[in-house]
């Protein structure tokens, strides 16, 4: 059971260059969300997806688009990569709760980011 | 801003002893989450308090919810070194699914 898996888990780019982050969750889960976490700090919300065909702002939106692709796949694309842009990228998904919003997240393991 | 807010920053103690971190937030929200990451690693789920409940329990885990003072309790008892880890809160905000994660408290639990 493979649960949130993220590609790539390592890359370095140089300021200016392009590049996708890919997630996909085989756990049929309606929400999807983007984090960032940067040393020492906790998550910010980058994006999410509170199901297939939408998706809205989080906390850190500039400099980063996302794509929900289907169900199972929400991409994370940053367009112009910046030094600012340097960090640790999670990847979540979740069911919706009978109580309101979601229930637990389930994270991918991580995608470190350099940008030189 | 960041929603939750987590007290202490970090702590150490020994082992054995009882592990209390505590998370404030700013609005009303569905239910509030705690989680661990363990160095280098994803986070980990370990208990999610919907917003009409004040207590719950899970293992040496008990979570304790004030939404009146928009605050929550994380208490791991007898803790032992394999605990060491940071230590999340994340709460919902009603009326969305948007889930914003507190600045942790890194927990050293010491053998």
């Amino acid at each position: 059971n493979a649960g949130v898996t993220q590609t790539p888990k390592f890359q370095v780019l140089k300021t200016g260059q392009s590049m996708t982050l890919q997630c996909a969750q085989d756990m049929n889960h309606n929400s999807m969300y983007w984090y960032r976490q940067d040393p020492g700090m906790g998550l910010r919300l980058i994006y999410y997806s509170a199901s297939e065909g939408t998706t809205d702002k989080g906390e850190v939106p500039n400099g980063y688009n996302v794509s929900r692709l289907n169900k199972r796949e929400f991409s994370l694309r940053l367009e112009s990569a910046a030094p600012s842009q340097t960090s640790v990228y999670f990847c979540a998904s979740s069911v919706l709760s009978t109580g309101g919003g979601t229930g637990e997240l389930f994270f991918g393991e991580g995608s470190r980011l350099t940008v030189l | 801003s960041q929603q939750g807010e987590e007290d202490p920053q970090a702590l150490s103690i020994q082992e054995g002893e009882n592990a209390t971190m505590n998370c404030s937030y700013k609005t009303s929200i569905n239910n509030l989450q705690w989680y661990r990451q363990n160095s280098g690693r994803g986070l980990v789920h370990l208990i999610l308090i919907r917003s009409n409940e004040r207590e719950k329990h899970s293992g040496r885990l008990r979570v304790t919810l004030d939404t009146s003072k928009k605050s929550s309790s994380l208490l791991i008892t007898a803790s032992r070194a394999a605990d060491t880890a940071s230590y999340f809160c994340a709460t919902g905000s009603s009326g969305t699914y948007k889930y914003i994660f507190g600045t942790g408290t890194r927990l050293k639990v010491l053998a």
